[in-house]
C-alpha cells in the first residue's frame, strides 16, 4: 500500500528565508510524486511532479523538489519565501498505470510567511 | 488550457436531503475521480470511474454515495441522504491517458457542501 507522511503540520518562516517542507512516502513500486498547493478557499494547484528521469524537479513559483529513493523522500524547497507563498501544501504519491492515477495525499503542511 | 469545472461552488442543504454535485472533466480524459476534504483535514480519495463503471472506491464511499456519467460530458456525485459529517469540499478530477501529462490529475475548483 502507498502512503505519504508530511512532517510538520505547520511551518513558519520569515519572508526571504528558505522554505523546506518535508515529505516521505511509502510505495512498493516506483512512485510518481507530486506537490500541490491550496490557497484559502481555493482548489488544488499542481506545483510540480516527479515521474521518471531527473530527480530534481522544478515547479512553478520558484519551488523545486528532489526525489531521493534511498531516503524515500520528496522534500519541497524554495530558496526565498514570499508572502504570497502562504498556503497549504500537500504531498501526494501515486502508482500511475495506463492513464489511471489514484493519488494518495499527505495530511498537508500549512506554510505561514511573516515579514 | 482545458480545465475541470464543478457546480455548484457551494451548496447548503438540510440533513437527510439528497445532493448532486456536478463535474465536467476535460474532454479527452478517460478516468474520473472524486475526492473529499473535510475542513482542515487531508484530501481523501472517494472513487474512480472508467468506462462507465466504478474502477475503485474507498471505504468512505458507502451506499449513500453514487456516481454516474449521464451523458458524454458530465460526471456526477450523488449523496442520497446527507449527514452532518458529509460537510466537506468535494473535488472532481480527471486524468489524461496520453504522454506528457502522465500521472497528473487535473482538479476542479471544488464544491463546498454544508449540511445543517
Amino acid at each position: 500500500a502507498q502512503s505519504v507522511t508530511q512532517l510538520g503540520s505547520h511551518v513558519s518562516v520569515s519572508e526571504g528565508a528558505l522554505v523546506l517542507l518535508r515529505c516521505n512516502y511509502s510505495s512498493s513500486v516506483p512512485p510518481y510524486l507530486f506537490w500541490y498547493v491550496q490557497y484559502p478557499n481555493q482548489g488544488l494547484q499542481l506545483l510540480l511532479k516527479y515521474t521518471t528521469g531527473a530527480t530534481l524537479v522544478k515547479g512553478i513559483n520558484g519551488f523545486e523538489a528532489e526525489f531521493k529513493k534511498s531516503e524515500t523522500s520528496f522534500h519541497l524547497t524554495k530558496p526565498s519565501a514570499h508572502m504570497s507563498d502562504a498556503a497549504e501544501y500537500f504531498c501526494a504519491v501515486s502508482m500511475f498505470s495506463g492513464g489511471y492515477n489514484k493519488l494518495i495525499f499527505g495530511a498537508g503542511t500549512r506554510l505561514a510567511v511573516h515579514p | 488550457e482545458p480545465e475541470v469545472t464543478q457546480t455548484p461552488s457551494h451548496q447548503v442543504t438540510q440533513m437527510g436531503q439528497e445532493v448532486i454535485l456536478r463535474c465536467v472533466p476535460i474532454s479527452n480524459h478517460l478516468y474520473f475521480y472524486w475526492y473529499r476534504q473535510i475542513l482542515g483535514q487531508k484530501v481523501e480519495f472517494l472513487v474512480s470511474f472508467y468506462n462507465n463503471e466504478i474502477s475503485e472506491k474507498s471505504e468512505i464511499f458507502d451506499d449513500q454515495f453514487s456516481v454516474e456519467r449521464p451523458d458524454g460530458s458530465n460526471f456526477t456525485l450523488k449523496i442520497r441522504s446527507t449527514k452532518l459529517e458529509d460537510s466537506a469540499m468535494y473535488f472532481c478530477a480527471s486524468s489524461d491517458p496520453g504522454t506528457g501529462k502522465a500521472g497528473e490529475l487535473f482538479f476542479g475548483e471544488g464544491s463546498r457542501l454544508t449540511v445543517l
